[in-house]
């Protein structure tokens, strides 16, 4: 069964570096998202991403963040200056097309120390 | 925003106990969608249930969604130690959010 893929399952940082958490789509999905969740709390939408383009996007998504879809399978989130705060775990989902299933990844875990 | 609300936060039950937890949500939605979480894993799909559908099931899962009241509820029969995890109601406002919960957690007893 075709799933989302993300890539490192855990990654620890040192603050103030950039990191990259990727994700491979399901194939021939058209609708991409990362969402983060801390330890405990909510799942909190971060950004969507249709048509090569950010479609929507959280407060939470400021100019530290970035995505980019580099080569038609890969989906990366990227943050430039982690923070403390920045710890959490990060899903990426996808889906075919409006009005469908969302699948999600089993996460990153990232910690920033 | 636009965010489901489930109720209660925790359920504990025995096994082979039917579990009940509701999702009370704000505006207009174009689907709903319930997920399951493990502790510290990934978020698995469980069921989609469209704004024109008024029940749907899926195994020992039932799904309600009364657009009049904004509201879902996800009933899973017969539990199992195996369902123990967080469950999520994700409501769709537009093709670029889903709006997640608080989640309910239950502890299914052996």
């Amino acid at each position: 069964e075709p799933e989302v893929t993300q890539t490192p399952s855990h990654q620890v940082t040192q603050m103030g570096q950039e990191v990259i958490l990727r994700c491979v789509p399901i194939s021939n999905h058209l609708y991409f998202y990362w969402y983060r969740q801390i330890l405990g709390q909510k799942v909190e939408f971060l950004v969507s991403f249709y048509n090569n383009e950010i479609s929507e996007k959280s407060e939470i998504f400021d100019d530290q963040f970035s995505v980019e879809r580099p080569d038609g399978s890969n989906f990366t989130l990227k943050i430039r200056s982690t923070k403390l705060e920045d710890s959490a775990m990060y899903f990426c989902a996808s889906r075919g097309g409006g009005n469908t299933e969302a699948f999600f990844g089993q996460g990153t875990r990232l910690t920033v120390v | 925003s636009q965010q489901g609300e489930e109720d209660p936060q925790a359920l504990s039950i025995q096994e082979g106990e039917n579990a009940t937890m509701n999702c009370s949500y704000k505006t207009s939605i174009n689907n709903l969608q319930w997920y399951r979480q493990n502790s510290g894993r990934g978020l698995v799909h469980l069921i989609l249930i469209r704004s024109n559908e008024r029940e749907k099931h899926s195994g020992r899962l039932r799904v309600t969604l009364d657009t009049s009241k904004k509201s879902s509820s996800l009933l899973i029969t017969a539990s199992r130690a195996a369902d123990t995890a967080s469950y999520f109601c994700a409501t769709d406002e537009s093709d670029y959010k889903l709006s997640f919960g608080a989640g309910t957690t239950v502890t299914v007893r052996a």
